[in-house]
């Protein structure tokens, strides 16, 4: 299985923006990037997801890398709501619709 | 918005009880996933259903099983509980298995087994 690196925890300030790294040196060709977040005592839930081309939605912005072995998700006015656990999954054609879940990035938010 | 609930937040059961985890989705999707998440060890694919009364095994079936009688319905079920399965259990359901589909969250269940 391809796998993701990221760091174990960020902080940020409010209103600032934060770029959110995720390493994926052994993407194949057919992986699809994806990013989910975790708020405490909540289930996870999309953020934002890409193959090969950079993509922005109303929550984030998702900047892919020419050579695909890395991604960084992008908040670009951090609020205090967004503090929360980041995942980069990569998912493949083998796996299907299962998602896999690594540690994550934590996020803080200081006011 | 797609509204995926899950029966109760907090639950405290003995060893050896069987345990009934409910799963409801609104949004008509096919499938459905039970994951389990534990400090350390990430969220861990337990069963899916693509469909009703189908079900495959995902990375750590055992001590589980699954019945799906209606598409919005996806049951998790502890034979006999026991103390290892004290956890945060997470269902989920997407409309298609199609690499692109999200898969949308309920807000978990946290087992205590004692």
């Amino acid at each position: 299985d391809a796998k993701t690196t990221q760091p174990n925890s960020m902080e940020s300030n409010e209103e600032e923006p934060v770029h959110l790294p995720c390493n994926h040196s052994t993407i194949s060709g057919t992986d699809y990037i994806h990013w989910y977040r975790q708020l405490p005592s909540q289930g996870p839930e999309y953020v934002i997801h890409g193959l090969t081309s950079n993509v922005n939605n109303r929550m984030a912005s998702l900047a892919i890398a020419e050579d695909r072995k890395s991604s960084t998700l992008i908040l670009h006015r951090a609020t205090l709501r967004d503090a929360a656990v980041y995942y980069c999954i990569l998912r493949d054609e083998i796996q299907g619709g299962k998602l896999i879940f690594g540690q994550g990035t934590e996020l803080s938010v200081k006011p | 918005d797609v509204k995926v609930t899950q029966s109760s937040r907090y639950l405290v059961k003995r060893t050896g009880e069987k345990v009934f985890l409910e799963c409801v989705q609104d949004m008509d999707h096919e499938n459905m996933f039970w994951y389990r998440q534990d400090p350390g060890l990430g969220l861990r694919l337990i069963y899916f259903s693509y469909d009703v009364k189908m079900k495959e095994k995902g990375d750590i079936p055992e001590g589980y099983s699954v019945s799906r009688e209606k598409k919005e319905r996806f049951s998790l079920i502890l034979e006999s509980a026991s103390t290892n399965q004290t956890s945060m259990y997470l269902c989920a359901s997407s409309l298609g298995l199609n690499l692109q589909n999200t898969q949308y969250f309920g807000p978990g269940t946290r087992l205590t087994v004692l």
